[in-house]
């Protein structure tokens, strides 16, 4: 069974600090991943995406990949009470064309 | 705009009624993609499509149908034979090829409940 995992939270973080999320997989074959933002009572919006090792920013997001470890998280630099939501993550299976299997999902709370 | 619709935003199902959500995208993307989401809980792949005329089950298939009849539209049909359909119903689309082939975007959903 593939499978990937996040804490499920809430995630509690200040206004204006580092909110870091995890998230782990189990498919070691697995090249592409994906962080999704859903906010309550909405559907999911792509906020990053990466493919190799290392880190990828965008704005104030961070994606970091660690491929060995098997473990992709998600920074959150200069956190506002917008970001307050639900992150999940996605992995693309291997042999599975372009399904993707998604995380329960972590929620974060940006508290004032 | 280009962009996935989904209709209705709510829907009632009665027992023993078929029920269908709509699915429409303009992104001319090959691939299309129905989630089911409870409450708490991930998305569970319920069909998806990378073709017209081709579908493939997901996870979660039993109880429910659906048709690739033109790249736009992948509707879903709640049957009957579902016991439990109260969710949140989340389409999906991706490009197939190429870098980032497969990023999928998702529209606004449906919330299925049972009267």
């Amino acid at each position: 069974q593939k499978e990937v995992e996040q804490n499920s939270g809430p995630l509690s973080v200040p206004e204006g600090a580092i909110a870091s999320l995890n998230c782990t997989y189990s498919d070691r074959g697995s090249q592409s991943f994906f962080w999704y933002r859903q906010y309550s009572g909405k559907s999911p919006e792509l906020i990053m995406s990466i493919y190799s090792n290392g880190d990828k920013e965008d704005g104030r997001f961070t994606a970091q990949l660690n491929k060995a470890s098997q473990y992709v998280s998600l920074l959150i630099r200069d956190s506002q009470p917008s970001d307050s939501a639900t992150y999940l993550c996605a992995v693309k299976v291997t042999g599975g064309g372009n399904k993707l299997t998604f995380g329960t999902g972590t929620q974060l709370k940006v508290e004032l | 705009d280009g962009g996935i619709t989904q209709s209705p935003k709510y829907l009632f199902r009665k027992e023993g009624q078929n029920v269908t959500l709509s699915c429409e995208q303009n992104l001319n993307h090959d691939a299309m993609y129905w989630y089911r989401q409870d409450p708490g809980q991930g998305l569970r792949l319920i069909y998806y499509s990378q073709i017209v005329n081709d579908f493939q089950k997901g996870d979660i298939a039993e109880g429910y149908s659906v048709s690739r009849e033109k790249k736009e539209s992948f509707p879903l049909t709640v049957t009957s034979a579902q016991k439990n359909p109260t969710a949140f119903y989340l389409c999906a689309s991706s490009p197939t090829g190429g870098s980032g082939g497969e990023t999928q975007y998702f529209g606004p959903g449906t919330r299925l409940l049972v009267l």
